[in-house]
């Protein structure tokens, strides 16, 4: 079966760092993809993993262990802005195969 | 400016009426999609396409239907036996190779009257 799992909610204070967790069990992997949505609007991507490490974009990194089934996105100098839900999507098999997790909703407080 | 534009933004459905939902993108990305998003709920495939004139179903197809006519363009239409219709619809396309991202519409809120 295919099963991604991300907290629901996470809070955390303007300036900090929160780490965003995911794990999934897939019958197949082809790659791993953050993305952020504000409320109401599209998804936007932030990262791709497909090899096991940390990938650092900017403020926000990411990283994969493909053995244990597991990512986490990392934000740094948290901003206002970042109040958004991040979504944890795992390519299964073949390139249309993309399961997204329920999503985790950052709240960022002053 | 290259992207993908769904329309209309909001859209009400009657009982026992047929709605469609436009999906367009200027990108000239060969593959399109349809999610579906629920509240509490990842986003759920609908209908993929990867190529003109060819869609496959995607994990929650009852009730609805697609074409691709054009390589720009993938409505999806919303049939009365949706049952359950309510929810936030996204669009999306890709180059269409498995590590290339997706690019979303800005989505389309569907209610039922």
């Amino acid at each position: 079966g295919q099963n991604i799992d991300q907290p629901t909610e996470m809070t955390a204070t303007e300036g900090a760092i929160v780490q965003i967790n995911c794990t999934y069990q897939t019958s197949g992997f082809n790659g791993l993809f953050w993305y952020q949505q504000h409320a109401g609007e599209a998804p936007t991507f932030l990262s791709y993993n497909v090899l096991d490490g940390l990938e650092e974009k900017g403020r926000f990194s990411s990283f994969l262990s493909r053995s244990k089934g597991y990512s986490y996105l990392l934000l740094k100098e948290l901003q206002m802005k970042d109040s958004a839900s991040y979504l944890c999507a795992v390519r299964d098999q073949g390139f249309q195969k993309l399961v997204f997790g329920t999503g985790t909703r950052l709240l960022v407080s002053p | 400016d290259g992207g993908i534009t769904q329309s209309p933004k909001y859209l009400f459905r009657k009982e026992g009426q047929n709605v469609t939902l436009s999906c367009e993108q200027n990108l000239n990305h060969d593959a399109m999609y349809w999610y579906r998003q629920d509240p509490g709920q990842g986003l759920r495939l609908i209908y993929y396409s990867q190529i003109v004139n060819d869609f496959q179903k995607g994990d929650i197809a009852e009730g609805y239907s697609v074409s691709r006519e054009k390589k720009e363009s993938f409505p999806l239409t919303v049939t009365s036996a949706q049952k359950n219709p309510t929810a936030f619809y996204l669009c999306a396309s890709s180059i269409g190779r498995v590590d290339e991202k997706l690019f979303f519409g800005s989505g389309t809120q569907l209610s039922v009257l």
